[in-house]
């Protein structure tokens, strides 16, 4: 397994454009979920995923973003109508917890997007 | 107030020092988070800590739950170590992290 794996690593779009990132979990882990930082900052959370269903949504995540899991692997994070406050690195990262046991989170190494 | 706050924001040590750094929080939690990051973005998770002391390496994270409290120590630091530190807090297992706001870190040769 190659851990958790994010496309692109970097996006340069221009202002009310659609974006849409992929992420790709460690396999067998059943939890995703998604951060936006900005520089100088610390992880902002913005949803995450139990298998397909999503359990949480920040309230940072506007109309304009939504987050999908379809069949509880991989996801996407698409933004439409991008602004220039879009502008940071999303972060994925996923996790295992079964009968009350949790391992941990796993880190993707982020999408950069550039709203121009 | 920031629900996780951190100290300090940004630190300079010479090689060879003893570092702390130091995570307050504000609301129970399950679990407190001691992750790397280096530039480009990713982010290692070094440590999850419910109560006491672990140890990795050349890396001891401390935890006082009823000070609400936590210390991230770096003994005999290495310019490798320079990244930043970031403290994180989950309310229950697996839920989602809140993030302090870092701790760049840079050690001198």
């Amino acid at each position: 397994d190659t851990g958790v794996s994010q496309n692109p690593r970097h996006k340069i779009t221009k202002r009310g454009q659609n974006v849409t990132f992929r992420c790709d979990p460690i396999s067998e882990h059943n939890r995703l979920y998604w951060y936006r930082q900005t520089l100088g900052q610390g992880p902002e959370f913005l949803t995450y995923f139990q298998n397909e269903a999503q359990l949480e949504k920040s309230r940072l995540l506007s109309d304009r973003f939504s987050a999908e899991r379809p069949k509880g692997s991989f996801s996407t994070l698409e933004i439409q109508r991008t602004e220039q406050g879009d502008s940071a690195m999303y972060l994925c990262a996923s996790s295992f917890i079964m009968g009350g046991r949790f391992y941990g989170y796993t880190f993707g190494s982020g999408t950069r997007l550039t709203v121009v | 107030k920031n629900e996780v706050e951190q100290s300090p924001q940004n630190l300079t040590a010479q090689e060879g020092e003893f570092i702390t750094i130091n995570c307050s929080y504000s609301v129970g939690i399950s679990a407190l988070h001691w992750l790397q990051q280096h530039p480009g973005g990713g982010i290692v998770s070094l440590f999850m800590l419910s109560s006491g002391k672990k140890k990795h390496g050349r890396l001891i994270a401390t935890i006082n739950i009823q000070e609400k409290h936590s210390s991230l120590h770096i003994t005999a630091s290495h310019p490798r170590d320079s990244a930043v530190y970031i403290c994180a807090t989950s309310k229950t297992s697996g839920s989602r992290l809140t993030f302090g706001e870092g701790t760049q870190l840079t050690v001198n040769p």
